[in-house]
């Protein structure tokens, strides 16, 4: 079964516009960590930020904002603003104490930034 | 800022050819894993590591091996490369914390064979 489902495959925006990636997770551990990660045409996966089971407090960072509800397991990531420098491969990840760090990866959704 | 590379970055070899992809870390995370990965699509985990003379297989069938006898350095190998083996191959490394830490990843090896 898949443990990290990331439903929307292809969005496509134009500049400026705002976009929110959405990501729903399966666990029955009741301590949990979820990633997401951004990978660039470069193809380096580059991490963005990291959410504990224990902390549903939401966060912004600059433009980008993460929103943690337990209560429909989902991690959902808005970019408000968007730019052209924002395409790229987002994936989200989860990480369960019980297997020591493997992590589960989403099938990723492919971001395209239109100018 | 993470320090983990990867080499050769690119790859064109030929069928039947033995490969050996290097990695290493100088962060000294216990922790190691090798990523298979298609040009933007999902990650399969193939081989991971806890430590030095540990290692597993990952949820991917691979062909490939790995050694780690040093912390910071953990090679992939390929004993005959098949066009099937045409991939991108990510490695990672993490602290040590009940899957609390985030893995950090290097810039990855693009393999073509041909």
């Amino acid at each position: 079964a898949q443990k990290v489902t990331q439903a929307q495959t292809e969005i496509s925006v134009v500049e400026k516009e705002d976009v929110t990636l959405d990501c729903v997770y399966e666990t029955r551990d009741t301590t949990y960590y979820l990633f997401w990660y951004k990978q660039p045409p470069s193809g380096e996966l580059v991490f963005l930020i990291r959410r504990n089971s224990f902390d549903e407090q939401n966060e912004i960072s600059g433009r980008y904002s993460w929103n943690f509800q337990k209560s429909t397991s989902s991690f959902n990531f808005t970019i408000t603003a968007s730019q052209v420098v924002d395409s790229a491969v987002y994936f989200c990840a989860l990480s369960e104490p019980n297997t020591g760090n493997q992590f589960y990866f989403g099938t990723g959704t492919s971001l395209t930034v239109i100018p | 800022e993470a320090d983990i590379y990867q080499t050769p970055r690119y790859l064109v070899i030929g069928t039947g050819k033995k490969i050996t992809l290097e990695c290493s870390q100088t962060m000294g995370h216990d922790k190691m894993y090798w990523y298979q990965q298609d040009p933007g699509m999902e990650l399969h985990l193939i081989h991971y590591s806890y430590g030095v003379n540990s290692t597993e297989k990952g949820d991917l069938s691979s062909e490939s091996t790995v050694s780690r006898i040093r912390t910071e350095h953990f090679p992939l190998t390929l004993e005959s490369a098949r066009p099937s083996h045409t991939s991108q191959y990510l490695c990672a490394s993490s602290a040590p914390g009940q899957g609390k830490n985030e893995q950090f990843f290097g810039p990855g090896t693009r393999l073509t064979v041909l």
